[in-house]
């Protein structure tokens, strides 16, 4: 069984730039959920992706939007970076869209100067 | 929406203690509370989940208890240990439909003395 990925593990951007966060979800899940996690905070819900389609999602603006492939990764794209954006990213991906046991990857840290 | 409340926010024991992590939430439609530990620099990890059609689930030393009524689910690990230290999130959902948006909680920092 394969875990959940994601990429890169790092990255730093600066103030207006536009970044693509990749996720693998685990072997036999279909839904990919993004959360976002501030430091020293809990995770917070941005949105899910179920069998390609947008699934729901959390008070985040628009310039936050989400994909998911056939074989069911999926990107987050942050378009008009801003400081307060910088956070570690996480999805989690499930079976069905049932979006309970959730199982998170290792996430990607996002500095944003 | 959910509003998940965590208490405390700092718990510190001696090893071989028991500590207990305590949850509020709003919405009376979640159905689905997991608990997760965080270590520094790494992913949440699913160490235990309760439904709520279950009042208490047990697994080892961690147990997880639900007062539907209240609106307030419960992490009790016993028998500490120093490798449970670590940041501990609950969260609550709608598990059985198909929207699976989690609301997690504020984190308790556990920290277990030897």
């Amino acid at each position: 069984e394969t875990g959940v990925t994601q990429s890169p593990t790092h990255l730093i951007k600066t103030r207006g730039q536009q970044v693509t966060l990749r996720c693998s979800s685990q072997s036999g899940h279909n839904t990919v959920s993004w959360y976002q996690q501030a430091l020293g905070q809990g995770p917070q819900f941005i949105f899910q992706y179920y069998r390609e389609e947008e699934n729901g999602r959390g008070n985040f603006p628009p310039r936050f939007s989400g994909l998911q492939f056939p074989n069911y990764s999926s990107e987050l794209n942050v378009n008009a970076l801003e400081l307060d954006d910088s956070a570690l990213y996480l999805c989690a991906s499930s079976l069905g869209g049932l979006g309970e046991t959730q199982y998170f990857g290792p996430g990607t840290r996002l500095l944003v100067l | 929406g959910e509003n998940v409340e965590q208490h405390p926010s700092t718990l510190s024991v001696q090893e071989g203690d028991s500590a207990v992590i305590k949850c509020t939430y709003s919405d009376s439609a979640s159905n689905y509370f997991p608990w997760y530990k965080q270590e520094l620099g790494k992913r949440p990890q699913l160490i235990i989940d309760i439904r709520s059609n279950v009042g208490e689930k047990k697994d080892q030393r961690i147990a997880v208890t639900l007062n539907k009524t209240a609106k307030h689910f419960s992490l009790h690990i016993t028998e500490t240990q120093p490798e449970d230290s670590a940041v501990y999130f609950c969260a609550a959902g709608y598990g059985g439909t198909s929207y699976g948006k989690l609301t997690f909680g504020q984190g308790t920092i556990l920290t277990v003395h030897p």
